[in-house]
């Protein structure tokens, strides 16, 4: 079963707005990451977050972590048409050997 | 650097055939994974690697074997083909604590 659900699964925004999507999961980890999936491609990394850690920023990227809810979300601020992509959280449980646990992912449309 | 390398990025197989799925990474990573993604689907985790001689099953190991005798190559055997392990793979290595740095996927089609 996998550990991580995307909220929404899809979501469809104008150019320059920003996108938010949630990520939750069941047990305990050691960092949760996200992902991003052009259609037909290879998953990119875009950001980690570490269990003891509360929000990272990178460029137009947020990410919030909560574990007392056991959520992640990811803010994407002015969107543009190049953000267009499938976006997956990601944990790493405390035990195990680095293995990625995925979600389904949010599919992401922004409209020119 | 080329990062992690996968071949072949399409197969065809018949139902029935073996075949070998190859991951080569030039960043000296120790670890390692493969996982394959279903339409619409996260990725799930089919056998990983923490160093060279050393594996281990995942979420969905059954119908593929795997071996580590280098710290680059990582390949994947399926046994016997099903159409069931219709699906696009992907190979995955990560040095702790960065994320990790995924290959272009190999698609497989079993007929």
């Amino acid at each position: 079963s996998q550990q991580g659900e995307e909220d929404p699964q899809a979501l469809s925004i104008q150019e320059g707005e920003n996108a938010t999507m949630n990520c939750s999961y069941k047990t305990s980890i050691n960092n949760l990451q996200w992902y991003r999936q052009n259609s037909g491609r290879g998953l990119v990394h875009l950001i980690l977050i570490r269990s003891n850690e509360r929000e990272k920023h990178s460029g137009r990227l947020r990410v919030t972590l909560d574990t007392s809810k056991k959520s992640s979300s990811l803010l994407i601020t002015a969107s543009r048409a190049a953000d267009t992509a499938s976006y997956f959280c990601a944990t790493v449980l405390i035990q195990g050997a680095q293995k990625l646990v995925f979600g389904q992912g949010t599919r992401l449309t922004i409209n020119p | 650097n080329a990062g992690v390398t996968q071949t072949p990025k399409f197969q065809v197989l018949k139902t029935g055939q073996s075949m070998t799925l190859q991951c080569a990474q030039d960043m000296n990573h120790e670890y390692m994974s493969w996982y394959r993604q279903d339409p619409g689907m996260g990725l799930r985790l089919i056998h990983y690697s923490v160093g060279a001689g050393i594996t281990d099953q995942g979420e969905v190991p059954n119908g593929y074997n795997v071996s580590r005798s280098t710290t680059e190559d990582f390949p994947l055997r399926l046994l016997s083909a099903a159409p069931s392990q219709t699906s696009v793979y992907f190979c995955a290595s990560i040095e702790p604590p960065y994320g990790y740095t995924f290959g272009s996927g190999t698609r497989l089609t079993v007929v």
